[in-house]
């Protein structure tokens, strides 16, 4: 069965530094989704991306945050200067249609701790 | 602000007995609603879903209800088995094609033997 792959499963950073968390999504999918979790909290929307452009965005998903799709099958999200608030699991997601979630698919998860 | 709340943070239920997750939800601009389930170190996967302009969804053993007035809906597991165990959230979309979920915090149903 296809699935979402995400690397690396748990990333240790210094606050302050750079992040790039990579996302394989599924190959015939065409809108792509990163969401987090912070311990102990609900699933966030963060972004979702189709057609090599950002479609719809949540107020967490400020300046520090980028997305990307790099080579027509990476989706990376970039988080430039971590904050200890940062720290959290963070899932990506793919669909073959926009919305209607029962289409769309979660990879395992990365998960960042900021130090 | 919660638009989604999940006011149950666990459940205990025998095996073989009937789980009953519930959801209250406060916009009234949601209108398509979504279950997934769990397990640890991985991510959400979807169970059942229902638009607004139905009050029920079954598969299998799953059924969702959906009680627009009083903005609630409920996920009924039965019979519950051991593999049930996981944590559940309840989901809303706000509208058909939009992009992000709104997610309640999450039930962690125990199925006890």
């Amino acid at each position: 069965e296809p699935e979402v792959t995400q690397t690396p499963s748990h990333q240790v950073t210094q606050m302050g530094q750079e992040v790039i968390l990579r996302c394989v999504p599924i190959s015939n999918h065409l809108y792509f989704y990163w969401y987090r979790q912070i311990l102990g909290q609900k699933v966030e929307f963060l972004v979702s991306f189709y057609n090599n452009e950002i479609s719809e965005k949540s107020e967490i998903f400020d300046d520090q945050f980028s997305v990307e799709r790099p080579d027509g099958s990476n989706f990376t999200l970039k988080i430039r200067s971590t904050k200890l608030e940062d720290s959290a699991m963070y899932f990506c997601a793919s669909s073959p249609i926009r919305g209607t979630g029962n289409t769309i698919y979660f990879g395992e998860g990365s998960w960042l701790t900021v130090v | 602000d919660q638009q989604v709340k999940q006011n149950s943070p666990s459940l205990s239920v025998q095996e073989g007995r009937i789980s009953i997750l519930n959801c209250d939800y406060t916009n009234s601009m949601f209108d398509y609603f979504l279950w997934y389930k769990k397990y640890p170190a991985e991510g959400p996967t979807f169970l059942i879903s229902i638009s607004s302009i139905k009050d029920k969804n079954e598969d299998g053993r799953f059924t969702v209800f959906l009680n627009k007035s009083a903005k609630h809906l409920s996920l009924h597991i039965v019979p519950s088995q051991p593999g049930d165990s996981a944590v559940y959230f309840c989901a809303a979309s706000g509208s058909a094609g939009a992009d992000g979920l709104t997610f309640g915090k999450g039930t962690h149903l125990i199925i006890q033997p």
